[in-house]
């Protein structure tokens, strides 16, 4: 069965830094999306993307944030300046035109801790 | 806005116990109702859904059922096994709107 990949499953960074985590969506989906759950709470809606440009994004997803689809295979969520909040789990989620939300396909997801 | 809410874990349970995982919703119109859950390692996945009042979803043994004059979508199973370990997650998505998902209940099922 087809799977959304997301890499690194861990990333440990420290405050300040620059982080990309990456995502590989299945192959013919064109709506890409980002959640992400700080421990303990709610998962959260950051950002949808559909023909290389953002549909939708929540109030969390400031100038901080930003995604790219470099390769045609790639999506990438970067976080220019990380600071220790944005620890959390992040998912990268998937779906197909013509497919409702119940649709997605959700990666394993990348654990990011900022020191 | 919309939100969920569902009950805290973690919820520890022997092999073959009833489970009932509660879960209210807000929603300003008719939402689609949806339970996910993910196993270790691995992403989330759709267990069951219902789009309108009154509508049972079930799979694998998991049942809920869509009650709008409570607001809520209980997930339940009367006989979990030890596989069924994993945090559920109830969720909602009002037309095309992204997904709004509460904050999981992890389960452990103990043989």
């Amino acid at each position: 069965e087809p799977e959304v990949t997301q890499t690194p499953s861990h990333q440990v960074t420290q405050m300040g830094q620059e982080v990309i985590l990456r995502c590989v969506p299945i192959s013919n989906h064109l709506y890409f999306y980002w959640y992400r759950q700080i421990l303990g709470q709610k998962v959260e809606f950051l950002v949808s993307f559909y023909n290389n440009e953002i549909s939708e994004k929540s109030e969390i997803f400031d100038d901080q944030f930003s995604v790219e689809r470099p390769d045609g295979s790639n999506f990438t969520l970067k976080i220019r300046s990380t600071k220790l909040e944005d620890s959390a789990m992040y998912f990268c989620a998937s779906r197909a035109v013509g497919t409702q939300g119940e649709k997605l396909f959700f990666g394993s997801g990348t654990q990011l801790s900022v020191l | 806005g919309d939100s969920v809410t569902q009950m805290e874990g973690p919820v520890t349970l022997s092999e073959e116990a009833c489970l009932t995982i509660n879960c209210t919703y807000t929603a300003t119109g008719y939402p689609s109702l949806f339970w996910y859950v993910q196993y270790p390692g691995e992403g989330l996945q759709l267990l069951l859904k219902a789009t309108k009042a009154d509508d049972k979803g079930s799979n694998k043994g998991f049942e809920a059922t869509y009650r709008k004059e409570t607001t809520s979508f209980h997930l339940e199973k009367g006989s979990v096994q030890v596989s069924d370990s994993a945090v559920y997650f109830c969720a909602l998505s009002e037309r095309n709107t992204p997904l709004v998902f509460g904050k999981g209940t992890r389960l452990s099922v103990i043989a």
